[in-house]
């Protein structure tokens, strides 16, 4: 079955512990996305990657980095998460970078920073 | 800079009435208007794209869209409201070439009450 995974779907943490979430697609898709989703402001894009070592800032990048050092996984780090990233995050990925293939989107992460 | 307007954050409807979920966005180029639609802690589900062609485009789950250039609206249709139609939608908005992909409007939570 296509799909994206994310991992883990609930975590909770303190703040300053280093946390990674996880993110992998089986469709070979190589532009990759994640976004955080808040009450009233939508999904905002936090980075999003257009091929193997090609990555670049959505909106609200601060305070998270990613990387892709293979095409099917897309994971998001928090290097000392703070409570304002208390958000829901998705990952998203599309078949190309056009802008016409809209997107394929994982179950999401609920993560509390406390 | 592409951006996304939903102006309702809650429609109600009755069941069997017809829905309308509002959209308008701005962009410069020619636009990919997308719609999805997320039910309780669950992701986001593609409904339905415009790229270019006929302006009513038909989607999943009987949902349509009516492409309005000249107003810039991509208003979120559907004849007659189930139940089961509850749940939060979103619009969003690409266009060619873009590297950023989508950028999503704040949501509209649709309750279909019986």
């Amino acid at each position: 079955e296509a799909q994206v995974t994310q991992n883990p779907r609930y975590l909770i943490t303190v703040t300053g512990k280093k946390l990674t979430v996880t993110c992998s697609q089986n469709m070979n898709h190589e532009y990759m996305s994640w976004y955080r989703q808040d009450p009233g402001l939508g999904l905002r894009q936090i980075y999003y990657s257009m091929n193997v070592e090609v990555t670049d800032k959505g909106d609200v990048p601060e305070g998270y980095k990613v990387s892709r050092k293979e095409k099917r996984n897309f994971p998001l780090i928090l290097e000392s998460p703070s409570p304002n990233q208390t958000s829901l995050y998705f990952c998203a990925s599309s078949l190309s970078g056009t802008g016409g293939d809209g997107y394929t989107f994982g179950s999401g992460t609920r993560l509390t920073v406390v | 800079a592409q951006s996304v307007a939903q102006p309702e954050d809650q429609v109600n409807v009755a069941e069997g009435n017809p829905l309308t979920v509002k959209c308008t966005y701005s962009v410069s180029g020619n636009p990919y208007l997308f719609w999805y639609v997320q039910y309780p802690n669950r992701g986001l589900q593609f409904l339905l794209k415009y790229i270019t062609g006929d302006n009513l485009v038909k989607g999943s789950y009987g949902f349509e869209a009516e492409f309005n250039k000249s107003q810039t609206s991509f208003h979120l249709k559907k004849p007659s409201a189930l139940v089961s139609d509850s749940a939060l939608y979103f619009c969003a908005v690409s266009f060619s070439g873009s590297a950023r992909q989508l950028t999503f409007g704040s949501g509209t939570q649709l309750t279909v009450l019986p």
